[in-house]
């Protein structure tokens, strides 16, 4: 059984730096096709695209993001770690990692973790 | 970047009736289209994929179809379990998410 569980802290100040770890079970991070995206969604909002690492250490990241983001992997441990940048309140979210594979099906994302609420406050 | 616009934002049903959900691409998807249901507190699940293509698990109520620019999530005899928020997702060019309906109940 694929599963992801996101943690990280719950409250960061402005201007630090957010660090987010997924935990997976179920799969390998290292099996040809499996990447693992990262998504937030600020309460009451949508739904947004953040970053997707590859098992071939390819990554992705959101245009309007990507120079406050990095997504990295750590295939021993069976982890996925985002860190973010330079923090605002507008940051605030629940953050979700997600798993895709050509059984998720067909690349999309598939399961979700439980998401984890990150609050930006002074 | 691709803007997927949902429409209604709201969607007032009784159980028993027929939800009929809207999703425009600002540019054609070629039929590369997801739902995702998110119930309160939960994280998204999926739905429905490549448009039309019943996620595993998937009760048959839930049904889509479109092709390029404009889709159509239906949910057949709204179950309680049915009311939630609903979210079309694209991947044609980067990821984004439409900005959800959220079907009620009445």
């Amino acid at each position: 059984q694929v599963t992801l569980k996101e943690s990280g802290p719950a409250l960061v100040k402005p201007t630090q730096t957010l660090t987010l770890t997924c935990t997976i079970s179920g799969f390998s991070l290292s099996s040809t096709g499996v990447g693992v995206g990262w998504f937030r969604q600020p309460p009451r909002k949508a739904l947004e695209w953040l970053a997707l690492i590859f098992w071939d250490d390819d990554k992705r990241y959101s245009p309007s993001l990507k120079d406050r983001l990095t997504i990295t992997k750590d295939t021993s441990k069976n982890q996925v770690v985002l860190t973010m940048t330079n923090v605002d309140p507008v940051d605030t979210a629940t953050y979700y990692c997600a798993h895709r594979s050509l059984e998720s099906p067909r690349n999309w994302f598939d399961p979700w973790g439980q998401g984890t609420l990150v609050t930006v406050s002074s | 970047d691709i803007v997927l616009t949902q429409s209604p934002a709201t969607l007032s049903l009784s159980p028993g009736e027929t939800a009929t959900l809207s999703c425009r691409a600002s540019q054609s998807l070629n039929g590369d289209l997801a739902w995702y249901q998110q119930r309160p507190g939960q994280a998204p699940r999926l739905l429905i994929y490549a448009a039309s293509k019943r996620a595993t698990g998937i009760p048959a109520r839930f049904s889509g179809s479109g092709s390029a620019t404009d889709f159509t999530l239906t949910i057949s005899s709204l179950e309680p379990e049915d009311f939630a928020v609903y979210y079309c997702h694209q991947r044609t060019t980067f990821f984004t998410f439409g900005g959800g309906t959220k079907v009620e109940i009445k």
